[in-house]
């Protein structure tokens, strides 16, 4: 059983979109996070939600929102793609008081 | 905020050898978790080893091994008798330890590329 899913795997679209990733876990976790590794291998944490309220917002631009619909999902949906925002996005889960945060496969966006 | 630094965006090491990875780190958190983890070509995040702030003892598993010096925020990474398999990329990375803790993302070095030698 995967612990924690993406889809896609790989997303290719272009400049000017709006995109969705979504993020499943089944580990019964009530924390969940996005990560952003940029083409230099550089992984930053982008939110994290605890029983559907958002804790960390980071500098992201505001064309990135996360949206959650249950304690189990936690979706990443991304308006007006730029260039920039090409890079290997990385969904994982934790549980409360926990130290081990569960990644999924990560999903590559690519803007063209 | 916290950083943590990697020095070495590459090494290599011939197989069956040892190598060690640094990572240092700036908090003014007194309890905190430090973690090495894996990232090979398939891209998955591997948890690889941790150790938490308040504990004097370095953390082991396996073949990997840490060097915590809190005094100094350091904390290396040993690898001994390497494996092909061993080649990834390697993160360092810092979580803080709230009582209320897990809503905190890691902060993340920016890396250190393994390369095992035949």
């Amino acid at each position: 059983d995967t612990a924690v899913s993406q889809t896609p795997k790989y997303l290719v679209t272009q400049m000017g979109n709006d995109k969705s990733i979504k993020c499943e876990q089944n580990l019964g976790h009530d924390t969940m996070y996005w990560y952003k590794q940029d083409s230099k291998k550089f992984l930053k944490i982008m939110f994290s939600y605890n029983n559907k309220e958002l804790i960390i917002n980071e500098t992201v631009p505001n064309r990135f929102s996360p949206k959650s619909p249950d304690k189990a999902h936690l979706n990443l949906h991304i308006n007006s793609l730029e260039l920039g925002d090409s890079a290997v996005y990385f969904c994982a889960s934790s549980r409360k008081g926990s130290y081990e945060q569960y990644f999924g496969p990560g999903t590559r966006l690519t803007v063209t | 905020a916290q950083t943590v630094t990697q020095s070495q965006p590459e090494m290599s090491v011939q197989e069956a050898e040892t190598v060690t990875l640094s990572c240092t780190y700036d908090t003014s958190e007194s309890d905190y978790y430090l973690f090495w983890y894996k990232q090979p070509p398939s891209r998955q995040m591997i948890l690889v080893i941790r150790q938490e702030a308040y504990k004097q003892q370095n953390a082991t598993e396996n073949r990997f091994s840490v060097n915590f010096q809190k005094a100094a925020k350091s904390f290396s990474l040993k690898i001994s008798d390497s494996q092909l398999g061993d080649a990834a990329m390697y993160f360092c990375a810092f979580l803080p330890m709230y009582s209320g803790g897990g809503a905190d993302g890691l902060t993340f070095g920016k890396g250190t590329h393994l390369i095992i030698q035949p």
